[in-house]
């Protein structure tokens, strides 16, 4: 199956820092990404959806300011957790989509603690 | 938004008894998707059914769809304790390009 990286892993920042997560399909084009966060025991939250080349598609409720979403080519996303808080600290996914697949591929996840 | 909800939210067996999980979800959709997820880790993908299928296999996997009810169940025959994980379900939405929503999930514990 398709592969979908994500970097880092893991991530510590202090509160008030930017953290920039990378999400990369690395045998297919993705023209669409997708971002979720998930809490600790809880289900994954669709945070955005993005299409390459265009302004990503924010979800009730998720700050597009805050959350900064750029996927500049057919292989890179990029999530950008600005100014980050306590609060931000969740595990973070993407999965990624090309043209003529059905499914989505999914990233290992990066897990981002705030202290 | 969440849109699914799964009972039961736990599931504690033993090895070798059957394990099903239902999922209910609100709209009309492309199809619906299972996955697993192990502790603090991704999402590995199950099986994909379309909505206009009602059953489908794959291993010791088995999948059903209602549309009528918008009710999906999976079930994983003769556990083992390799299949503890979290288990989700997500609808692909008609007119919903493709985005996924996903289910509360069920937490799956197979006991040796």
């Amino acid at each position: 199956g398709a592969v979908v990286s994500q970097h880092p892993s893991r991530v510590i920042c202090k509160s008030g820092t930017s953290v920039k997560i990378e999400c990369r399909s690395l045998d297919f084009q993705a023209t669409t990404m997708f971002w979720y966060r998930q809490f600790p025991k809880q289900s994954l939250m669709l945070m955005a959806t993005s299409n390459e080349g265009s302004k990503a598609t924010y979800e009730q409720g998720v700050e597009k300011d805050k959350f900064l979403i750029n996927h500049a080519s057919l292989t890179l996303s990029t999530l950008t957790v600005t100014s980050a808080h306590p609060e931000d600290s969740s595990f973070y996914i993407c999965s990624a989509k090309g043209q003529l697949l059905v499914e989505q591929y999914f990233g290992p996840g990066t897990r981002l603690t705030v202290t | 938004s969440q849109q699914g909800e799964e009972d039961p939210q736990a599931l504690s067996i033993q090895e070798g008894e059957n394990a099903t999980m239902n999922c209910s979800y609100k709209t009309s959709i492309n199809n619906l998707q299972w996955y697993r997820q192990n502790s603090g880790r991704g999402l590995v993908h199950l099986i994909l059914i379309r909505s206009n299928e009602r059953e489908k296999h794959s291993g010791r996997l088995r999948v059903t769809l209602d549309t009528s009810k918008k009710s999906s169940s999976l079930l994983i025959t003769a556990s083992r304790a390799a299949d503890t994980a979290s288990y989700f379900c997500a609808t692909d939405e008609s007119g919903g390009y493709n985005k996924l929503i996903f289910g509360a999930g069920t937490r799956l514990a197979v006991h040796p």
